[in-house]
Order: structure tokens, then sequence, then C-alpha cells
């Protein structure tokens, strides 16, 4: 059965700090897609990220960075140097190949709030 | 802003009533997602639709009914409303709707039953 568990509820952090949020993902399917989504306050979801099944390569975008491991069915997302404004809730999803349409099963999301 | 148009933004409507809540997608994008998010079940796939036929449905009640238009906009209905149906609606699209495709969604229609 498909299923994302991102078990951190709710992570506080001083701005500046490192922040890791963690993503565990099942499936079945070999050739599937993950993506990292943010959901801040104003409530809109923005896209952050898709990684497919076949590429393990880590990514780096700014302050960003996401590391798939297949082995360990994870993917995790590390926010450097965190600010204010990366308080949000963020979700990761799974889509997979096999199922028609890619539909998106979303993990139950990570509030991540930085203070000042 | 990621193109894609949701209206209205707020609804507050009582128990037993009906709702219709739209979404225009990207433009250019064939596929129409709809996802509803609340506190108890988080972020739920509704039903999609490509370019005017239903091609997956998820956990979607049968009080609730969606079509895509010519114009590929699309409604979702929503009837015989229950308290338990306020929630925050996203509709999201892409151009062929497969799964390889970053989904876009947009900024919501959160509904209150009352």
């Amino acid at each position: 059965a498909q299923k994302v568990t991102q078990a951190q509820t709710e992570i506080s952090v001083v701005e500046k700090e490192d922040v890791t949020l963690d993503c565990v993902y099942e499936t079945r399917d070999t050739t599937y897609y993950l993506f990292w989504y943010k959901q801040p306050p104003s409530g809109e979801l923005v896209f952050l990220i898709r990684r497919n099944s076949f590429d393990e390569q880590n990514e780096i975008s700014g302050r960003y960075s996401w590391n798939f491991q297949k082995s360990t069915s994870s993917f995790n997302f590390t926010i450097t140097a965190s600010q204010v404004v990366d308080s949000a809730v963020y979700f990761c999803a799974l889509s997979e190949a096999g199922n028609q349409g890619g539909k998106l099963i979303f993990g139950q999301g990570t509030e991540l709030s930085v203070k000042p | 802003d990621s193109g894609v148009t949701q209206t209205p933004k707020h609804l507050i409507t009582a128990t037993g009533q009906r709702v219709t809540l739209r979404c225009s997608p990207r433009s250019g994008d064939l596929s129409v997602y709809w996802y509803q998010q609340s506190l108890d079940q988080g972020l739920q796939f509704l039903i999609q639709y490509y370019n005017g036929e239903e091609r997956a449905k998820g956990n979607i009640l049968e009080r609730f009914s969606a079509q895509q238009f010519p114009d590929l906009h699309s409604e979702l209905n929503l009837s015989s409303l229950e308290l338990g149906d306020s929630a925050l609606y996203f509709c999201a699209s892409t151009p062929q709707g497969n799964s390889y495709n970053e989904q876009f969604f947009g900024p919501g229609t959160r509904l209150t039953v009352l």
C-alpha cells in the first residue's frame, strides 16, 4: 500500500539554525515520484521539488537541500540557516507511475516554526 | 502565483445545503485535481479530470460530484452538507495529468458548514 509518513508533527527552531524535515514513504511501484510542498500561513500550497525514483542524486537549491535514499525509503528536506519566512507547514508527497492520473498521496505535514 | 484560480475564497453555509466550488487551471493544462484538507484527515485526493473526462477517483463521498467543462475549468459540487465537510478544498492542475508532473495548486476555497 502507498503511504507517506512525516513523523515530526511540529518543529521549533531559532533563526539561523539548520533543520531537517523527515519523510518516509511506502510503495510497491518501482517507478514513482516524490514531492515537497510548502504551505505558509496564507494557506496556499507551493511546489518546492520533484524527484523520480531513478534519480538518487541529492539536490541543493539555495538554503534548501534534499536527500533521497531508496535504501531507507526516505526523502528528507534540510533548510540551512533557517529564517522566519521559512515558518510554514511542509508536506511530502508521493505519486506512483502505476496509478493512472498521478494523484498525490500526502504525509500529515510538519509544522515548522522559526523564531527570531 | 501558481496560475490556478479558485472561487470563492471563502464560503459559509448551513447543513443540508449545496455549494459549487470553481477552479480554472493554468493556461495549457488539461488535467485538474481536487483535494480536501481537513484537520482530521489531512490532505486527501478527491477526483481527477483530464480534458473533460474523469480519470481517477479517490475518497470522494457520493454527495460530492465534479465535472470539467470544454473550456477546461472544473466545478466541485458538494450537496447535503454536513458539519464534517468543513475543510479547505484545493484544486491543482498539470499539463497531461501524469504522475511525473508537479501539480500546481490554487489558493483554495475554505468551506465552513454551520
